[in-house]
């Protein structure tokens, strides 16, 4: 079983607060996501990683930024949340060649008030 | 860039029967379809994936399915059990994007 752990869980918080998500993965997984999922809805690349000092953008725009500075952490920054960015965001880990199985974390439910 | 789309948006089923999931991709690329379920409060959970090389492929009660040809891809679940209530994804990975990108998802409800 996949050991990908996001913290926190849940976070509530105010307007213009900077906020960072945390994830971290045991696997030693070389490519690292963060997805961002509306309750129900489909998920949206918004970061990724395919190593140490390696990240680009996704398909969705997004305000925040992300760093990889050791294998295992993939933190994702806000630096001043609004409204707009209450959600939830799943953090994902996979190795070896492109297109493999993705492993997520159970995400941080995002409510920004 | 790839665009996936999944139906039905709900399926329910009695207990025991099955329940089918179908995706088609525009991506003539993609080589690589994974199947996720996503329980509530929890991430997705890879159930099943198949890659482009092989048209179908089975484990226990769940089964996926591919044609290349029409672009389409179905997930097939039999005997099915209260337990396989969840939300399914289907997913498509474009070589080319080098990304998954995943359909919209199904509500399925077993009912007992």
């Amino acid at each position: 079983e996949a050991d990908i752990y996001q913290t926190p869980r849940y976070l509530v918080i105010g307007t213009g607060k900077k906020i960072t998500l945390e994830c971290s993965q045991t696997m030693g997984h070389d490519k690292m996501y963060w997805y961002q999922q509306d309750p129900g809805m489909e998920l949206h690349l918004i970061h990724y990683s395919y190593g140490v000092n390696s990240t680009e953008k996704g398909d969705l725009s997004s305000e925040s930024t992300v760093s990889r500075i050791r294998t295992e952490h993939f933190p994702l920054t806000l630096e001043s949340a609004r409204p707009s960015h209450t959600s939830q965001y799943l953090c994902a880990s996979s190795e070896g060649q492109y297109g493999g199985p993705q492993h997520f974390g159970d995400g941080t439910r995002l409510s920004i008030l | 860039g790839e665009n996936v789309e999944q139906h039905p948006s709900t399926l329910s089923v009695q207990e025991g029967d099955s329940a089918v999931i179908k995706c088609t991709y525009s991506d003539s690329a993609s080589n690589y379809f994974p199947w996720y379920k996503q329980e509530l409060g929890k991430g997705p959970q890879l159930i099943i994936d198949i890659r482009s090389n092989v048209g179908e492929k089975k484990d226990q009660r769940i089964a996926v399915t591919l044609n290349k040809t029409a672009k389409h891809f179905s997930l097939h679940i039999t005997e099915t059990q209260p337990e396989d209530s969840a939300v399914y994804f289907c997913a498509a990975f474009s070589g080319s994007a080098r990304q998954l990108t995943f359909g919209s998802g199904t509500q399925l409800t077993v009912l007992p």
